[in-house]
């Protein structure tokens, strides 16, 4: 149990292009998900945590404008990377967790290349 | 503001040899302390979750220790092996206020193990 899955695993797009990531639980509920970046031989850096239902809340110094997160059902939230750079090149990874005190399941990851 | 430090931040060793990662966090207001394995361009593998309350966990050849009030922990890998090879992060949960719950990493450790 508690599987997280992400989709793309990995994606390859033109500078100024729009890309979205879906992030799913499959067997639970999961109230609040999460996003994180990783830049190579960096550790996890949180950009965001979106409850069901509710605006996500945004990282100092993350865009909400540019990374727009819905997090629409209990099973899904979408991260689009808006109008992608370069720049924004990255390895992103999701979490879900059903409640504040349990635990954060991941999923696998999205390798994000901007060319 | 959490800050969790990993110690060494590289390891190589051979095949055989019993291992201590460290992991140290400045506020001690933990809910939980999780160490994770990330292999190259993979998502996480949790190994072992701590809650506040306890003082260590086992799973096969991994023990993991926890010091809240000194804010530490350490991963022991008994009789390391090849595959044992990837990045350990440690990450710490925050257990107060808005911020419940939300996951604090390290940088991890690279941990290569030879033949």
């Amino acid at each position: 149990g508690a599987v997280v899955s992400q989709h793309p695993s990995r994606v390859i797009c033109k500078s100024g292009t729009s890309v979205k990531i879906e992030c799913r639980s499959l067997d639970f509920q999961a109230t609040t998900m999460f996003w994180y970046r990783q830049f190579p031989k960096q550790s996890l850096m949180l950009m965001a945590t979106s409850n069901e239902g509710s605006k996500a809340t945004y990282e100092q110094g993350v865009e909400k404008d540019k990374f727009l997160i819905n997090h629409a059902s209990l099973t899904l939230s979408t991260l689009t990377v808006t109008s992608a750079h370069p720049e924004d090149s990255s390895f992103y990874i999701c979490s879900a967790r059903v409640s504040s005190y349990n635990e954060q399941f991941f999923g696998p990851g999205t390798r994000l290349t901007v060319l | 503001k959490q800050e969790v430090t990993q110690i060494p931040a590289a390891l190589s060793v051979p095949e055989g040899e019993n291992l201590v990662l460290n992991c140290s966090f400045t506020d001690s207001a933990i809910y939980n302390l999780q160490w994770f394995r990330q292999d190259p361009g993979k998502g996480l593998t949790s190994l072992l979750l701590i809650q506040s309350s306890q003082r260590e966990q086992t799973s096969g050849r991994l023990n993991a220790s926890l010091d809240k009030s000194s804010g530490r922990s350490t991963l022991y890998i008994a009789a390391s092996q090849p595959g044992d090879s990837a990045t350990y992060l440690c990450a710490v949960a925050a257990d107060r206020g808005s911020t419940l719950g939300r996951l604090y990493f390290g940088r991890g450790t690279q941990l290569t193990v030879w033949p």
